[in-house]
């Protein structure tokens, strides 16, 4: 299946911890996106690369830290997690700046 | 549950019927917009997409229309079905060289058989 695909679906952790996030799209898009939807369903972008270079970099603690290895994967490391992190995570990607496909999103909950 | 406390503008309608769904946007330099449905537990799906220099694009059963004279954004969705239940969003970009997308706060469409 072409899509847009997040591992893990779920993460649960302890205040403090640090997690990654990952992401891979094999649709051949350029461009990928880091979204927060948080409990209130607010969907707000967070980071984007273009062909891995940092393109949108909103104000975003700089405990979250966004990784491209290459233009199909685009992964998000959270230092130090703390309880308002908590909030579903959306991975999306475009071919420039045409229309985003979203993930499935990974939910984490920050204890 | 997932929406426990969630307090979403809600469009109640009947299976059949004609849904609207509006959405007032905040930047008349906004060059693009979209409409995502997202189901419960799911990444937003995109739905159609119009551009600022169109008023009206039609797709299956979706219709967007787009008034930049009042920044305000509609998607119609004909003869709706429970099938249609979701959360709806629309979002404006902003324009310049990114894709940077400013989502609408969504809007819980209902579908009652």
């Amino acid at each position: 299946d072409t899509a847009v695909s997040q591992t893990p679906k779920y993460l649960v952790t302890q205040m403090g911890n640090d997690k990654s996030i990952k992401c891979e799209q094999n649709l051949g898009h350029d461009t990928m996106y880091w979204y927060k939807q948080d409990s209130k369903k607010f969907l707000k972008i967070m980071f984007s690369y273009n062909n891995k270079e940092l393109i949108i970099n909103e104000t975003v603690p700089n405990r979250f830290s966004p990784k491209s290895p290459d233009k199909a994967h685009l992964n998000l490391h959270i230092n130090s997690l703390e309880l308002g992190d908590s909030a579903v995570y959306f991975c999306a990607s475009s071919q420039g700046l045409a229309a985003q496909f979203f993930g499935p999103g990974t939910r984490l909950t920050v204890l | 549950g997932e929406s426990v406390g969630l307090h979403l503008p809600t469009l109640s309608v009947q299976e059949g019927d004609n849904s609207i769904i509006n959405c007032a946007y905040s930047n008349s330099a906004s060059d693009y917009f979209i409409w995502y449905k997202q189901e419960s537990g799911k990444g937003p799906q995109f739905i159609i997409d119009i551009r600022s220099n169109m008023d009206k694009r039609q797709g299956q059963r979706v219709t967007v229309l787009l008034n930049k004279t009042v920044k305000h954004l509609s998607l119609q969705i004909a003869a709706t079905q429970p099938g249609d239940s979701a959360v709806y969003f629309c979002a404006e970009r902003y324009g310049g060289a990114t894709n940077k997308l400013i989502f609408g706060t969504g809007t819980l469409l209902a579908v009652q058989p």
